[in-house]
């Protein structure tokens, strides 16, 4: 079975630009989260999607947007970017919502911002 | 909300020696805990987890950690390290009665091992 897998691996932006991110979670799971790991802030929680719908939403601005498709496929969104955007971006998915279900880790996007 | 404290943020341990690698956390509500590793260049690997019931939680690799309600900890221990056990390790939290997948990690514990 394939794992979570994380597009692209290596993002290189300037200040000002956006990016989309994308994850396709292990097939037949329908949650998925996206974390920041910063080495200052360390990992932090983004949002989760579940069915389509944004289920949990961390604390960061309203820059950071995600979606999920109907195919569980989740993708974020990081607009007018920033310095401080620079971090790896991971997802991870799980089989059914609740924390209970292991969640599983793609390899993340390693964004720099410029 | 809840926060988790790795009280190390690196340990230098000898291959086939002991390691302890310490967490805390803090939540007026109950939690169920975790351990992740992230190897270099990687995503997060599930270790184990403390849900409920025995509060010794064995996981993958050899390791296992000790649930204590009263010192709000969950330390992770292995009796004998590997090289290959080289690597970044997350206390993560999250809490039992919320809707979702949210976790809380700690700052991490990096780990070298020596030869």
């Amino acid at each position: 079975k394939a794992g979570v897998t994380q597009t692209p691996r290596y993002l290189i932006k300037t200040r000002g630009q956006q990016v989309t991110l994308s994850c396709s979670p292990i097939s037949g799971h329908r949650s998925v989260s996206w974390y920041q790991q910063t080495p200052g802030q360390g990992l932090q929680f983004l949002f989760e999607y579940f069915s389509e719908t944004q289920r949990n939403k961390g604390n960061f601005p309203g820059r950071f947007s995600g979606r999920q498709f109907s195919n569980s496929r989740s993708e974020m969104n990081v607009s007018t970017l920033e310095l401080g955007d620079s971090a790896l971006y991971l997802c991870a998915s799980s089989l059914v919502q609740g924390i209970s279900n292991e969640q599983f880790f793609g390899p993340g996007t390693r964004l720099t911002v410029l | 909300a809840q926060s988790v404290t790795q009280l190390d943020s690196q340990v230098p341990v000898f291959e086939e020696a002991p390691v302890e690698l310490r967490c805390n956390y803090s939540s007026s509500v109950s939690v169920y805990l975790f351990w992740y590793v992230q190897y270099p260049n990687q995503g997060l690997q599930l270790l184990l987890k403390y849900l409920s019931g025995s509060t010794l939680v064995k996981g993958i690799n050899g390791f296992e950690a000790e649930f204590n309600k009263s010192q709000t900890s969950f330390h992770l221990r292995k009796p004998s390290v590997h090289i290959s056990d080289t690597a970044e390790y997350f206390c993560a939290v999250s809490e039992v009665k919320a809707a979702g997948n949210k976790l809380t990690f700690g700052g991490g514990t990096r780990v070298l091992v020596k030869p």
